[in-house]
């Protein structure tokens, strides 16, 4: 079992739903991440979050909404997808270093989302 | 441009086959080199971190090494459940908290 724990494990929406994926870590890690990944392809950073502020945007569309409410939480809301948004989203929380860089990444197992 | 080369893609081995995964890397001050284990369906799951060249960290049938141009990952005597797919990552002193990921290896071990 992962410490950090994501839901739903699986999602199926229409293109014009809107639905949101969570993230819970109780490891007291304050940088928490979102990534994207397709079939045996590794991992592209979407969002990193750095004490609950957002540091890293990497030029997603914003048909993907990222929010942070607090240190052990993280959401990604969902809306108008397209098909090839579908993937496997990941989300990963680590400790930042007084002297910069972080910790390892620990990853949750993911949800798995279709796109009608 | 940070770049980090896998090799091979693919490898199959028999239960007790010992070999090894390659991680060549391209970076602008490396903070850190990680390996990852991903069985299908799963995340990521966080083997070792690596800091210096000459640093070796060891758990069970793994052990990585690190010099200044690349890493490797040693399996001694596998085990089918070593099945899965391993990733190398590194992390750049100019790229804040991104890790730049390989494509990965896809190790098989048959009994």
């Amino acid at each position: 079992d992962t410490e950090v724990t994501q839901t739903p494990k699986h999602l199926v929406m229409g293109m014009t739903n809107k639905k949101s994926l969570k993230c819970e870590q109780h490891m007291g890690h304050r940088a928490m991440y979102w990534y994207k990944q397709k079939a045996k392809k590794p991992p592209e950073l979407m969002f990193v979050y750095s004490y609950e502020k957002l540091s890293i945007n990497e030029s997603v569309p914003s048909r993907f909404s990222p929010e942070c409410p607090n240190s052990s939480l993280l959401n990604l809301h969902l809306h108008a997808l397209q098909p090839e948004d579908s993937a496997l989203y990941l989300c990963a929380s680590s400790q930042v270093l007084a002297k910069g860089g972080n910790q390892p990444q620990h990853f949750g197992d993911g949800t798995r989302l279709s796109i009608l | 441009e940070d770049q980090v080369t896998q090799s091979p893609e693919a490898l199959r081995l028999q239960e007790g086959e010992s070999s090894s995964l390659n991680c060549s890397y391209t970076v602008s001050g490396l903070r850190g080199l990680f390996w990852y284990r991903q069985d299908p369906g799963k995340g990521p799951e966080f083997l070792f971190t690596l800091y210096s060249a000459g640093e070796e960290k060891e758990k069970e049938r793994l052990k990585a090494t690190l010099t200044k141009k690349e890493s490797f990952l040693h399996i001694t005597a596998p085990k089918p459940e070593d099945s899965a797919t391993y990733l190398c990552a590194v992390q750049a002193a100019t790229s804040g908290s991104r890790l730049t990921f390989g494509e990965g290896t896809q190790l098989t071990v048959n009994p």
